[in-house]
């Protein structure tokens, strides 16, 4: 099967500073690769996509960062807030978009 | 407008019984997806409904577990003679299948197998 893991369970950041999630997949077939944030009950948010044509995409305080030589993927949260504090996990896809491979996820907290 | 829905939202069943959950996508979805979500854990992909297609079940862990989609809008899982390994989070997702592959998850539902 595939694997698609992080390198930090945890991550506490101080309000304001940014955040830097990581993750690293094993599937060099992989074509789209997105972030999603879950919180406390709910099931997960979409955050940010990005195929394996882009190395980098941004979205509204995020930036998705895809190196593909060394098959690892992070996510950048600017200006981190409260609100931000969630686990978020990583998930790859091949092109037919039908299996999708999570990671264990990485808990983030924003210390206010 | 509405999202994606699941019921229960918990559910607590003893071994053995059989439980059946769930979804419903939002409207004008045609890819459907169950996961399973241990405590603490990713998601374990499941089964894959798209469209009048035949599913992907490949990701079913045993033949206690089943899913249907009926018309292809509400889907429902269903799981047999429960164990206590199948007590998790059951998320069910839905997607355009656009060129963006961007799914929406429901709320899930908490089994718990006592």
């Amino acid at each position: 099967g595939e694997s698609v893991g992080l390198h930090l369970p945890t991550l506490s950041v101080q309000e304001g500073d940014n955040s830097i999630i990581n993750c690293a997949y094993s599937n060099s077939a992989s074509d789209y690769f997105i972030w999603y944030k879950q919180e406390s009950g709910k099931g997960p948010q979409f955050i940010i996509d990005i195929r394996s044509n882009m190395d980098k995409r941004q979205g509204q305080r995020v930036t998705v960062l895809l190196n593909k030589t060394v098959k690892h993927l992070s996510l950048q949260i600017a200006a981190t807030q409260p609100g931000d504090s969630a686990v978020y996990f990583c998930a790859e896809a091949t092109n037919t978009g039908n299996q999708f491979y999570f990671g264990t996820g990485t808990s983030l907290t924003v210390i206010p | 407008g509405a999202g994606v829905s699941q019921s229960p939202s918990n559910k607590v069943t003893e071994k053995g019984k059989d439980v059946e959950l769930r979804c419903d996508p939002i409207s004008g979805h045609t890819a459907l997806y169950w996961y399973r979500q241990s405590l603490g854990q990713g998601l374990e992909f499941l089964i894959y409904f798209q469209g009048n297609s035949a599913p992907d079940k490949s990701g079913l862990p045993s033949d206690r577990f089943s899913a249907e989609r009926t018309g292809g809008s509400v889907s429902t899982l269903t799981i047999q003679r429960t164990q206590q390994e199948d007590s998790a989070v059951y998320l069910c997702a839905s997607s355009l299948w656009d060129s963006s592959y961007e799914q929406y998850f429901g709320p899930g539902t908490r089994l718990t197998v006592t």
